[in-house]
């Protein structure tokens, strides 16, 4: 079975700064997607970024950009130049190619951008 | 173009009582999910739909939990008898499926709370 770790529950970020969230995975899968969704208030959880893991080269995204280590099975997110409208919960999510098209997410991280 | 919809937004009943979730998807999208988030949890999958067919309810609790998918488009899902512990917010998602990990877009969710 696929799991995702998002190991920070909270992160806190001044407006304009940069912020890493991190996530890891466990899979024997070797053909796959990631994705990090935002999820503000309204609940609506909104695609941020997306990546195939055949693809060695980091995805991006404005100002969000991902370091993916497929041998380390992490994906991190990086968000530049912080805004507020950045506050939110991110999920880091799995997805099989080619297989359930399900998604398999983790616990989220609460990040607060502050004035 | 409409996104997901999703009613009612919120719903406040007794346990025991059964409430009924209702969800359009994009158009042209074929493949629908329902998804159950709990305070302080990523979303979990509860059944995904291919056209008319479900071909992935593992998760359901069918002793109280049903779906339904008429026609292919609209979706309901139906909890009878609710209890406390179904107090959550049911997320549907809709993507154009066909095996590419296609970007699965969710609505803003039902918020459930059980008294």
């Amino acid at each position: 079975a696929q799991t995702v770790t998002q190991s920070q529950p909270e992160m806190s970020v001044q407006e304009a700064e940069t912020v890493t969230l991190s996530c890891t995975y466990d899979t024997s899968e070797n053909n796959y997607y990631l994705f990090w969704y935002k999820q503000p208030p309204s609940r609506q959880m909104i695609l941020v970024i997306r990546q195939e893991a055949y693809k060695q080269q980091n995805a991006t995204e404005n100002r969000f950009s991902v370091n993916f280590q497929k041998a380390a099975k992490s994906f991190s997110l990086k968000i530049s130049d912080s805004q507020l409208g950045d506050t939110a919960m991110y999920f880091c999510a799995f997805m099989i190619k080619g297989g359930s098209e399900k998604l398999v997410f983790g616990k989220g991280t609460k990040l607060t951008v502050n004035p | 173009e409409a996104g997901v919809v999703q009613s009612p937004r919120y719903k406040i009943i007794e346990k025991k009582q059964p409430v009924a979730f209702w969800c359009n998807p994009i158009s042209g999208h074929n493949t629908l999910y329902w998804y159950l988030q709990n305070l302080g949890q990523g979303p979990e999958l509860l059944i995904r739909y291919e056209n008319e067919e479900a071909v992935d309810d593992s998760q359901l609790p069918k002793d109280r939990f049903s779906a339904e998918r008429l026609k292919g488009v609209d979706s309901t899902l139906k909890i009878q008898p609710a209890e406390l512990g179904d107090s959550a917010v049911y997320l549907c998602a809709s993507s154009s499926g066909q095996g590419h990990g296609n970007t699965i877009y969710f609505g803003e969710g039902s918020w459930l709370t059980v008294v």
